[in-house]
């Protein structure tokens, strides 16, 4: 089954402890992107990449990381959570192309305290 | 800058009522227009758009773009509660997908 597979789906951490969200998809797909929502402000990307080792800023990169070391994988780091971090995030992929439908994970909600 | 914007924000309806949602965009080099609807977890895929003009349908949902007004809308006919949801658009820059802030959509009994 064509699938984007983020973990954990909820986390609760404190201030300035390092997390890291996986993301994973099996779709073969080039393109992969990080998304955060709140509400009021939507869907705002935070990070995305083309392919492997290609990454760069979305709207909101502050405070975050990625990394594409593989086409499968894309986790999404945050090396010292605050608290204006808590929100739902969403893990992406496409391939690159006219058909190019976005997949969702299933999000992740983070708490940071 | 790219930007896409929805309207209305949020929209109560009866069941058995009729909707239509309003998207407008302005992307460079756009692609496409896509519709998504989210309850209460992940986006899930409605509609892609490429070309101005032609319908999309799939049940009781429609959409259609306009290139030229830079705009597309999604309509709901006969809405049932299960339709609840909030509805995003994105237009795509072949690059990224940028998203509008989402239509909240209510549907009452």
């Amino acid at each position: 089954e064509a699938q984007v597979t983020q973990n954990p789906r909820y986390l609760i951490t404190v201030t300035g402890k390092k997390l890291t969200v996986t993301c994973s998809q099996n779709m073969n797909h080039e393109y992969m992107s990080w998304y955060r929502q709140d509400p009021g402000l939507g869907l705002r990307q935070i990070y995305y990449s083309m392919n492997v080792e290609v990454t760069d800023k979305g709207d909101v990169p502050e405070g975050y990381k990625v990394s594409r070391k593989e086409k499968r994988n894309f986790p999404l780091i945050l090396e010292s959570p605050s608290p204006n971090q808590t929100s739902l995030y969403f893990c992406a992929s496409r391939q690159i192309g006219n058909t190019d439908t976005q997949y969702f994970g299933p999000g992740t909600r983070l708490t940071v305290l | 800058e790219d930007k896409v914007v929805q309207s209305p924000l949020s929209l109560v309806v009866h069941e058995g009522d009729t909707v239509t949602l309003n998207c407008s965009y302005e992307v460079t080099n756009f692609r496409s227009l896509l519709w998504y609807k989210q309850e209460k977890k992940a986006p899930t895929f409605l509609f892609m758009l490429t070309s101005s003009g032609i319908e999309k349908k799939s049940g009781r949902l429609s959409s259609i773009l306009d290139k030229k007004e830079l705009s597309s809308i999604l309509n709901i006919t006969a809405t049932q509660t299960g339709d609840s949801a909030i509805y995003l658009c994105a237009g795509n820059s072949g690059y990224a997908l940028n998203f509008g802030k989402g239509t909240s959509l209510l549907v009452t009994p």
